[in-house]
């Protein structure tokens, strides 16, 4: 069955940095497209970022474009998103998502998500 | 951005009630539209895609209709697992976007 792990969530000062990994098992990683979700406390969910199976045009939201980058490593099946310049509002629960669609290069719902990370920007 | 609109936000029902909720986009999506179940502290669950389309292993309770702009998600008999907030996803662009959600209570 398909597993998604999180990790590399904390508490954080704003202006740094943090990187986020999902381990991914269950599926054949390197075929999929892989989506970045996240979830503000008592809040609804956010979409971040996607990156297509095999690593080309990254799309990202607003709100985090030209701070966070999204990337993968399909020989460590391992999802990962770098967190430049964080903010307050950035704080949340983060959620690696298996986008649906095999080969796909946009994105699709998702069917497959981790347990979440959770990063506390605060002062 | 496409931003999606659920009504209502917060829905008090019993068990065994009918319960619909709306979700409405600001321009026409066709049918790219998800709705997922969220328990606190749980990631969500897709329940349907392509507006109608049952996940695999999700209860036939739940359906899903609408195309274009308006969409609905209706739970036929509410069970006491079904006690959740309910979002809706678009993904008719290269921008995901989710509605604000709907919390189904126990009234």
């Amino acid at each position: 069955q398909v597993q998604l792990v999180e990790s590399g969530g904390g508490v954080v000062q704003p202006g740094t940095s943090l990187r986020l990994s999902c381990a991914a098992s269950g599926f054949i990683f390197r075929s999929y497209g892989m989506h970045w979700v996240r979830q503000a406390p008592g809040k609804g969910l956010e979409w971040v970022a996607l990156i297509p199976y095999d690593g080309t045009n990254k799309y990202y939201a607003d709100s985090v474009k030209g701070r966070f980058t999204i990337s993968r490593d399909n020989s460590e099946n391992t999802l990962y998103l770098q967190m430049n310049s964080l903010r307050a509002e950035d704080t949340a629960v983060y959620f690696c998502a298996k986008d649906s669609i095999l080969a796909a290069q946009s994105p699709h719902y998702f069917d497959s998500w981790g347990q979440g990370t959770l990063v506390t920007v605060s002062s | 951005d496409i931003q999606m609109t659920q009504s209502p936000s917060t829905l008090s029902a019993s068990v065994g009630d009918r319960v619909t909720i709306t979700c409405r986009a600001s321009q026409s999506i066709n049918s790219w539209l998800a709705w997922y179940q969220q328990k606190p502290g749980k990631a969500p669950k897709l329940l349907i895609y392509e507006a109608s389309i049952l996940q695999s292993g999700v209860p036939s309770r739940f359906s899903g209709s609408g195309s274009g702009t308006e969409f609905t998600l209706t739970i036929s008999s509410l069970q006491p697992d079904d006690f959740a907030t309910y979002y809706c996803q678009q993904y008719n662009s290269y921008s995901p976007t989710f509605g604000q959600g709907t919390k189904v209570e126990i009234k």
